[in-house]
């Protein structure tokens, strides 16, 4: 199987949240991270967690990691329609170098 | 300060033609990363490149596709001899050498139509 993996597609209600799963087989990254891709668009770096971190919170976001698992979600609270946008888990190491991403997670949020 | 400008956008060429894609790294940025994303795919790395250096071409298939990072100007991507398989969006990021950075910085991509 491939290193870092997600399940492709996701649909919440607006305002529930959303939990975007994702599993890797490499633990030796000092990084994980998460883009999000909008439609025709690059990616943005929406957050990352240091590989030591179990987790870490920022306004509505909430990274957590079971390194023992090799599990990394990501927690949108309160989705919004904005939120719909594909969703990149990534391990790497400082600046950007050895990227592996995952396929990406499509977040649809429904009204 | 502008961000990793990619171009152009949108790229179509015929099958055995030639394409370049150009990523111009953010100020200050010395290195380069370009990545492949296949359709309902995830981001594959091809090469990491700094001022004049291949560092890591790991991910680059062994023909047709060559990148450099001349001393100036931007970082190009050749693909020789097109073929459909090709058609994809290209990403080009960039990151500075400070310690304690963590962020590449993405361009909005390049994408490439093989016809």
């Amino acid at each position: 199987g491939e290193d870092v993996e997600q399940s492709l597609f996701l649909s919440v209600r607006e305002g529930d949240s959303s939990v975007i799963n994702c599993t890797y087989t490499d633990s030796s990254s000092t990084y994980l991270y998460w883009y999000k891709q909008e439609p025709g668009a690059g990616l943005q770096l929406l957050t990352y967690i240091f590989s030591n971190m179990d987790m870490k919170q920022d306004q509505r976001l909430t990274v957590l990691l079971n390194k023992k698992d090799k599990h990394l979600s990501l927690r949108i609270a309160d989705t919004q329609t904005g939120d719909s946008a594909i969703y990149f888990c990534a391990r790497g190491d400082n600046y950007g170098q050895n990227f592996v991403f995952g396929p990406g997670t499509r977040l649809s949020v429904l009204p | 300060n502008a961000g990793v400008m990619q171009n152009p956008r949108h790229l179509v060429r015929r099958r055995g033609q030639e394409a370049r894609l150009r990523c111009s790294p953010m100020k200050g940025h010395s290195h380069v990363y370009w990545y492949r994303q296949l359709p309902e795919e995830g981001l594959k790395f091809m090469v990491y490149l700094q001022k004049e250096n291949i560092i890591d071409e790991s991910g680059m298939p062994k023909e047709r596709f060559s990148a450099e990072f001349p001393k100036e100007g931007p970082s190009i991507l050749r693909i020789q001899q097109v073929v459909r398989g090709d058609s994809a969006a290209y990403f080009c990021a960039s990151s500075s050498d400070r310690e304690g950075g963590t962020e590449a910085f993405f361009g909005q991509g390049t994408r490439l139509t093989v016809v």
